[in-house]
């Protein structure tokens, strides 16, 4: 079976500080991993995509990601935080074979202050 | 490139009556999967319909279902609403279907569906 955890809830950071939002995952095959943003009201947005290519993965509005296959993990950074990136974000893993859809971990709250 | 559309956005219905949620997905793809998305459960998968074939099915109920266009839209139906139905139903497009190969799925923003 393939799961995802987000490790946080709840992540809380003030303006122009550093994002880590992390998220572990179980897959029994080489594994597609993305990040999702979801605004309040609104569909979820893809960040960014690992697809087996490059460990290091940049995606949108200065985030990026790095997949360590070793911990089986796959966090979210960003060096300094907007007011805009308040949001939740997902953490999603699809699989091999039976394993064809996409699995959601819980969310991480992400909360900015001034 | 127009996105993913989903209608209607909000709906409320009454316990026992039933629904139909629409999704246009972004022209050219061919895989339709639908999510329902509550405080409690989080995102859960409903099922995938990839040209008219639904490939794969999640862990709910017989009264959801759902259908594949020929022109790849996609309708899924709730019959004997029940209060716990009461959710923000997402659909996802992609060009092909959605497995270990898939580069990306696209959202649309989602139909509220509240039942009373």
């Amino acid at each position: 079976a393939q799961s995802v955890t987000q490790l946080d809830s709840h992540v809380s950071v003030s303006e122009g500080t550093p994002v880590l939002l992390r998220c572990n995952y179980s897959s029994s095959y080489s594994p597609s991993l993305f990040w999702y943003v979801q605004h309040p009201n609104k569909g979820l947005q893809l960040l960014l995509k690992y697809t087996s290519a490059a460990t290091l993965v940049k995606g949108i509005n200065g985030f990026e990601a790095e997949f360590k296959k070793s911990e089986t993990s796959f966090h979210l950074t960003k060096p300094s935080a907007h007011m805009s990136d308040a949001a939740e974000y997902f953490c999603v893993v699809t699989g091999g074979p039976g394993y064809s859809t996409l699995t959601f971990g819980k969310g991480t709250m992400l909360l900015v202050s001034p | 490139k127009a996105g993913v559309t989903q209608t209607p956005r909000y709906l409320i219905k009454t316990r026992g009556q039933q629904v139909t949620l629409s999704c246009s997905p972004i022209s050219g793809h061919r895989s339709v999967s639908w999510y329902q998305q509550t405080p409690g459960q989080g995102l859960q998968f409903l099922f995938e319909y990839f040209s008219e074939t639904q490939r794969n099915k999640g862990n709910f109920p017989g009264r959801f279902s759902g259908r594949q266009f020929s022109n790849s839209r996609s309708e899924m139906n709730v019959s004997t609403l029940e209060l716990g139905d009461s959710a923000l139903y997402l659909c996802a497009s992609s060009f092909g279907p959605q497995d270990r190969w898939t580069t990306e799925a696209f959202f649309g923003q989602g139909t509220r569906l509240t039942v009373v």
